[in-house]
């Protein structure tokens, strides 16, 4: 079954940029989106077809998605940015998840 | 506002049935796809169950499939998992999610519920 791989944490300083990855084969061939879910909430959506956003979400989330690697870049980082990033692809009519990075603003 | 809704979850024994709902409102509910999506702290997120806006296409995990039911009652903007055989792995928060597009199969989850816990335990 196919595989997307994720780091378990990133550490960033406030005011820096976060890079957060996710890995799978020929990955850059699908549409990737990334998730938001901070401590006790529900997912919210950051990042749809590899680089586009909801209306939303600040323009300081992009994403970018490349032979086997996708990447959601957090520009200018805050502290409410503190949550775990999921990524997420279609493979034969299935959802895959990323086993989520833990970001850690501090 | 787009509001997702679950209902439903709870204690439950191994082998028995529970159904879980899902109340949507603030959007179009059958112009898009639905889906269920379950969490634990061990294996994060989990894609369970989608189906396509007007029921026609439906398609499951391979680890629920043949256990979990996915339905959809238009008229009552609903959404349903009836879930049988239920086993200690499969407590988890369950989720319901809006589908961006109007088949089940790819897009992304742009509205999330809150969740329902369903805890299977003798």
């Amino acid at each position: 079954s196919y595989e997307l791989t994720q780091a378990p944490s990133v550490s960033v300083s406030p005011g820096q940029t976060a890079s957060i990855t996710c890995s799978g084969d020929k990955l850059g061939e699908k549409d990737v989106c990334w998730y938001q879910q901070r401590p006790g909430q529900s997912p919210v959506l950051v990042i749809y077809q590899n680089m586009k956003r909801p209306s939303r979400i600040p323009d300081r989330f992009s994403g970018s998605n490349s032979g086997n690697t996708a990447t959601l870049t957090i520009s200018e980082t805050q502290v409410m940015d503190e949550a775990d990033y999921y990524c997420q692809a279609w493979d034969s009519s299935s959802v895959v998840f990323g086993g989520g990075t833990r970001l850690s603003v501090l | 506002e787009v509001q997702l809704v679950e209902s439903g979850g709870g204690l439950v024994q191994p082998g028995r049935s529970l159904r879980l709902s899902c109340a949507a409102s603030g959007f179009t509910f059958d112009d898009y796809a639905v889906h269920w999506v379950r969490q634990t702290p061990e294996k994060g997120l989990e894609w369970l169950s989608g189906i396509s806006w007007d029921s026609a296409n439906i398609g499951y995990a391979d680890s629920v499939k043949g256990r979990f039911n996915i339905s959809r009652d238009n008229a009552k903007n609903s959404l349903y998992l009836h879930m049988n055989s239920l086993r200690p792995e499969d407590t988890a928060f369950y989720y319901c999610a809006k589908g961006d597009y109007g088949d089940y199969v790819g897009g992304s989850f742009d509205y999330w519920g809150q969740g329902t816990l369903v805890t299977v335990s003798s």
